[in-house]
């Protein structure tokens, strides 16, 4: 069973920078695309960014996009996203998903980002 | 960007009736290439990270109960609950993953009525 866990969560203040984390428990990590998936609280889903297995290829959210950057090192099967400028409308619950479709068949149990002074 | 539009908003059903939520999105969804409607659903317990139902519109992932069922094509799609379940109560959304922003509908809200 593949486990992703997320990390690096928090509080932050507008305008500043917060790098999140997902852990992968599986050797297949290099064969999956990856995406980060936001939930701000009490609302839907928002699809963040997405990375191709081999890293070649990222994909951004126009909210996010020239701010938040998505990568991975499938040597230590993490992904990572690295959030700047944040805003008040950044804050929300991050999921890491994975998958080896564009569907997302593996979801993290997610990171609590507050963006607020 | 393609919109995708879930309805209703959110729904009752008496338990052991069927439950229907409908998906529509503002562009098709099937790539001739390869035979397949790019379109997931998932389903989203309270506290909980989603989890795939249903992907290529109508594949049910594995573990998935059969009495969940996904049809359609195109633009217009609908997730099926057969025979609703008191562990089914949920919201459930869909999601298109043709094109990125890969962007999910506003999601509907399951309840037992």
């Amino acid at each position: 069973e593949v486990q992703l866990v997320e990390s690096g969560g928090g509080l932050v203040q507008p305008g500043g920078s917060l790098r999140l984390s997902c852990a992968a428990s599986t050797f297949t990590f290099s064969s999956y695309s990856m995406s980060w998936v936001r939930q701000a609280p009490g609302k839907g889903l928002e699809w963040v960014s997405g990375i191709s297995s081999d890293a070649v290829t990222t994909y951004y959210a126009d909210s996010v996009k020239g701010r938040f950057t998505i990568s991975r090192d499938n040597s230590k099967n993490t992904l990572y996203l690295q959030m700047n400028s944040l805003r008040a409308e950044d804050t929300a619950v991050y999921y890491c998903t994975g998958g080896s479709g564009w569907y997302r068949s593996y979801w993290g149990q997610g990171t609590l980002v507050i963006v607020s002074s | 960007d393609i919109v995708v539009t879930q309805s209703p908003d959110s729904l009752a059903v008496s338990l052991g009736e069927r439950a229907t939520i409908n998906c529509k999105s503002s562009q098709s969804l099937f790539y001739s290439s390869y035979n397949n409607n790019y379109l997931a659903w998932y389903q989203q317990k309270a506290g909980q990270p989603p989890k795939l139902l249903i992907y290529w519109a109508s594949t049910r992932e594995s573990g998935v109960p059969d009495r969940f069922s996904g049809s359609g094509s195109g633009t217009d799609f609908t997730l099926t609950i057969s025979s609703l379940q008191a562990e089914d109560v949920a919201v459930y959304y869909c999601q298109q993953y043709y094109n990125t922003p890969h962007t999910f509908g506003q999601g509907t809200k399951l309840e037992i009525k």
